[in-house]
């Protein structure tokens, strides 16, 4: 079982709609990750929360929202995705570089995301 | 950001065999490395750290040789449940927090 947990494991969603992916760790993590991935490819980081402070943007489109309401919780607010924006999306966490150098990333089991 | 190379495979091996993987990363400033292992439409789940001293956890050994950068991965008695997918992660550090940069991922198939 992860220690990182997302909700919905599933999603379907018209281009006009709007959702919220949800990721929430119990681990005393800090920096929290999201990530798309499509089939065959390796994970994409797209957000790095620290102290739940945004220090990465890798130029992720403005429909892709991401939020941190507290230590534990991170959520992924959707908006006017387009079909190609379908993928696997992935949170993950870890301790801070400053709380540990070598530590590893926890991944959730992901939300599959299809946009019609 | 750098670049993390492996190559894709798929390595297609009977059980029993021996089996390594490497994976060369081009930052020299990288602070740590990692193999994960991905099972289809499933999550990256850790396997190993990755250490200059090399590790083993049962039949895995994991290398890191930090004058050539690359990181490699050994499976010695490949079982069939070790086909999946295996991804080197390589972290840097940017903005205050530590940034795993991905390779592609190598394809393992073990079969009877």
């Amino acid at each position: 079982d992860t220690e990182v947990t997302q909700t919905p494991k599933h999603l379907v969603m018209g281009m006009t709609n709007k959702k919220s992916l949800k990721c929430e760790q119990h681990m005393g993590h800090r920096a929290m990750y999201w990530y798309k991935q499509k089939a065959k490819k390796p994970p994409e980081l797209m957000f790095v929360y620290s102290y739940e402070k945004l220090s990465i943007n890798e130029s992720v489109p403005s429909r892709f929202s991401p939020e941190c309401p507290n230590s534990s919780l991170l959520n992924l607010h959707l908006h006017a995705l387009q079909p190609e924006d379908s993928a696997l999306y992935l949170c993950a966490s870890s301790q801070d570089r400053r709380a540990n150098s070598n530590q590893p990333q926890h991944f959730g089991d992901g939300t599959r995301l299809s946009i019609l | 950001r750098k670049e993390v190379e492996q190559d894709p495979g798929p390595f297609n091996v009977p059980e029993g065999a021996t089996v390594a993987f490497n994976c060369t990363y081009s930052n020299s400033a990288s602070q740590s490395f990692f193999w994960y292992r991905q099972d289809c439409r499933k999550e990256p789940k850790l396997l190993m750290s990755v250490y200059s001293s090399g590790n083993e956890d049962g039949r895995f050994t994991a290398q890191l040789n930090r004058a050539s950068q690359y990181i490699s991965l050994l499976i010695r008695d490949s079982k069939l449940s070790d086909s999946a997918t295996y991804l080197c992660v390589v972290n840097e550090e940017a903005g205050g927090s530590y940034i795993p940069t991905f390779g592609r991922g190598t394809s393992l198939i073990v079969h009877p």
